[in-house]
């Protein structure tokens, strides 16, 4: 089946400081990728979708100048986290968009990555 | 399994009119979620109930939680065409992992 992956998979960083974060599609291309985050006990919420090639849509609320946002790939997407603050530690997920044919609205999901920001 | 399972699959009705979704689970959860998805999008958070709550309310939608059954049901009242979406019901049992069922799609029909 399809594997997304993450990197890193916990990070720790101190305030100010600029932390990245990949998400990879292992066996399939995708056009489109997700990012979520996640705070403890708490629901997923869509930070934004990226889209290969062209700019990423935020959702509303999302800073895009904070939360940078590159996919420059077929497989990968890449999501940075700038000056980092304290209120940034949380649990950030992203899912790929199989859109092979096989499979309709399909979202294959990464293991997630862990911030946590002294 | 922890996952939980929504019915019906698909669902069509008349603008306007109210949507129904139920959710069942088979497990004890901390809280419980609905997620829509609209074609090619990401998954975005409605709302979240937790077990010791029973009924509640946002906006045009209304979930209920009967946790001595082990299930759910969103209602969409006054449904709309930009309602067409599929909507996942996801349960928390261990504060970080998710269980999300097969979706129920409703087409709102203009």
């Amino acid at each position: 089946g399809a594997v997304v992956s993450q990197h890193p998979s916990w990070v720790i960083c101190k305030s100010g400081t600029s932390v990245k974060i990949e998400c990879r599609s292992l066996d399939f291309q995708a056009t489109t990728m997700f990012w979520y985050r996640q705070f403890p006990k708490q629901s997923l919420m869509l930070m934004a979708t990226s889209n290969e090639g062209s700019k990423a849509t935020y959702e509303q609320g999302v800073e895009k100048d904070k939360f940078l946002i590159n996919h420059a790939s077929l497989t990968l997407s890449t999501l940075t986290v700038t000056s980092a603050h304290p209120e940034d530690s949380s649990f950030y997920i992203c899912s790929a968009d199989d859109a092979s044919g096989r499979a309709v609205d399909t979202q294959y999901f990464g293991p997630g990555t862990r911030l946590t920001v002294l | 399994s922890q996952q939980g399972e929504e019915d019906p699959q698909a669902l069509s009705i008349q603008e306007g009119e109210n949507a129904t979704m139920n959710c069942s689970y088979k497990t004890s959860i901390n809280n419980l979620q609905w997620y829509r998805q609209n074609s090619g999008r990401g998954l975005v958070h409605l709302i979240l109930i937790r077990s010791n709550e029973r009924e509640k309310h946002s906006g045009r939608l209304r979930v209920t939680l009967d946790t001595s059954k082990k299930s759910s049901s969103l209602l969409i009242t006054a449904s709309r065409a930009a309602d067409t979406a599929s909507y996942f019901c996801a349960t928390d049992a261990k504060g970080n992992q998710f269980y999300f069922g097969t979706g129920t799609s409703l087409t709102v029909i203009p």
